[in-house]
């Protein structure tokens, strides 16, 4: 059974600073690997998604990497703005259970003045 | 588009009453999946769709059922709630064979007494 963890839980960092989100993931048989973003009292917006093939996606300042074989997958946010802060979630979706995601519990992400 | 709408938004129930909660999607997807949020457990699979006439179960199933009569809508019943359902329920949807990127709906708060 896939288990993905993320460390920290819960980050604080000054404006303009460039920052990474941890995801681990104990099964290496991933189908795709996504990032969303939650804020508080909203819905998940997938921010990247990586396939399996793929070392790394980027949209903006935002870049995601993915090696299967150490089991991990990071979120990179170059420049951090106040409007970054919210919750970062990771979710693998594995073969044979591709149409299932799991995910962990989120990396809280405060960006301060 | 209005992607992914969820009804309703908040509801408390009594112990043993029923309820069903709508998910809605107008970007004709063929996969859809109720998730649960708790707190420090991330997100859990309820029920999922592979497409029309379709559902299997998740991580979480026993106390809910769903149902996938028409493309669009992914509907989440419970029969008799009870106070562990006291949760955020999520529906998501995504295109293809295997979930592509994610949309999510605004989520469901849910209040069992």
């Amino acid at each position: 059974k896939q288990e993905v963890t993320q460390i920290p839980a819960a980050l604080s960092v000054p404006e303009g600073e460039n920052l990474v989100l941890n995801c681990s993931f104990t099964d290496s048989a991933i189908y795709n690997l996504q990032w969303f973003r939650q804020d508080p009292g909203k819905g998940l917006t997938s921010l990247l998604l990586i396939q399996s093939s793929q070392r790394e996606q980027t949209s903006g300042r935002l870049n995601a990497s993915l090696d299967k074989s150490s089991g991990r997958s990071t979120l990179y946010i170059a420049a951090s703005q106040p409007g970054d802060s919210a919750t970062y979630l990771c979710a693998s979706s594995n073969t044979g259970t591709a149409s299932k995601l799991t995910f962990g519990t989120g990396t809280r992400l405060q960006v301060t003045l | 588009n209005a992607g992914v709408t969820q009804t309703p938004k908040f509801r408390v129930l009594k112990t043993g009453q029923s309820m069903t909660l709508l998910c809605a999607q107008d970007m004709n997807h063929e996969y859809m999946y109720w998730y649960r949020q708790d707190p420090g457990m991330g997100l859990r699979l309820i029920h999922y769709s592979v497409g029309e006439g379709t559902t299997a179960k998740g991580e979480v199933p026993d106390g809910y059922n769903v149902s996938r009569l028409k493309k669009q809508n992914f509907l989440l019943g419970l029969e008799s709630a009870a106070p562990s359902q006291t949760s955020v329920y999520f529906c998501a949807s995504t295109a293809g064979q295997g979930p592509g990127e994610l949309f999510f709906g605004e989520g469901s708060r849910l209040t069992v007494l």
